[in-house]
């Protein structure tokens, strides 16, 4: 079964406005990353956070991590009609394979 | 640096006939994935190997699908015979370290 539930299913924002996307997940976990799909294509790595991190950054990119309530967060700033793709967290279930299990996603578009 | 190649990228073919999907990693990447997702949900892990043994099979519906990687380097997966229920894209990726895994386009998959 899936491991993450994303939250929301869809997002449409204008260009400029920033994205926020959440991910729950059920397992301990050693990191999660978040992957960008667009349409008809294969999956892009954007970043990954350890279980010991709770923030991190990379270009217009924030990720944030509470393993508390098992659940990560990511922000993208200064949205651009380039960013509308589908973004899916994935969780490595505590395992060292590097095995990943994805959330359902969310598909996030942004208007010109 | 080449990336993941999978052929081809779509197929139909008609249920109860037989389909393999072939995937060369990037060089060097020991670990190999192979990955199911069906529209509108987060990929689902089929198999991995770590070179030429199998690490993982555990969601791989063995009674039809099936797949190999000779020499622990390209791959293919085949499904014989195919369901309506099995049309999704198939993600081939590979990774050096238990950690970021690099995917290919997918081959997208109808049966009818």
């Amino acid at each position: 079964s899936q491991q993450g539930e994303e939250d929301p299913q869809a997002l449409s924002i204008q260009e400029g406005e920033n994205a926020t996307m959440n991910c729950s997940y059920k397992t301990s976990i050693n990191n999660l990353q978040w992957y960008r799909q667009n349409s008809g294509r294969g999956l892009v790595h954007l970043i990954l956070i350890r279980s010991n991190e709770r923030e991190k950054h990379s270009g217009r990119l924030r990720v944030t991590l509470d393993t508390s309530k098992k659940s990560s967060s990511l922000l993208i700033t200064a949205s651009r009609a380039a960013d509308t793709a589908s973004y899916f967290c994935a969780t490595d279930g505590s395992s060292n394979t590097g095995k990943l299990i994805f959330g359902q996603g969310t598909t996030l578009q942004v208007k010109p | 640096e080449a990336g993941v190649a999978q052929s081809p990228r779509y197929k139909i073919i008609e249920k109860r006939q037989s389909v393999a999907f072939w995937c060369n990693p990037i060089s060097g990447h020991a670990t190999l994935y192979w990955y199911q997702q069906i529209l509108g949900q987060g990929p689902k892990l089929l198999i991995q190997f770590q070179n030429n043994g199998v690490v993982d099979d555990s969601q791989l519906p063995k009674d039809r699908f099936s797949a190999e990687r000779l020499k622990g380097v390209d791959s293919t997966l085949k499904i014989q015979p195919a369901k309506l229920e099995d049309s999704a894209v198939y993600l081939c990726a590979s990774s050096l370290s238990a950690r970021r895994a690099f995917f290919g386009q997918g081959t997208r998959l109808t049966v009818v």
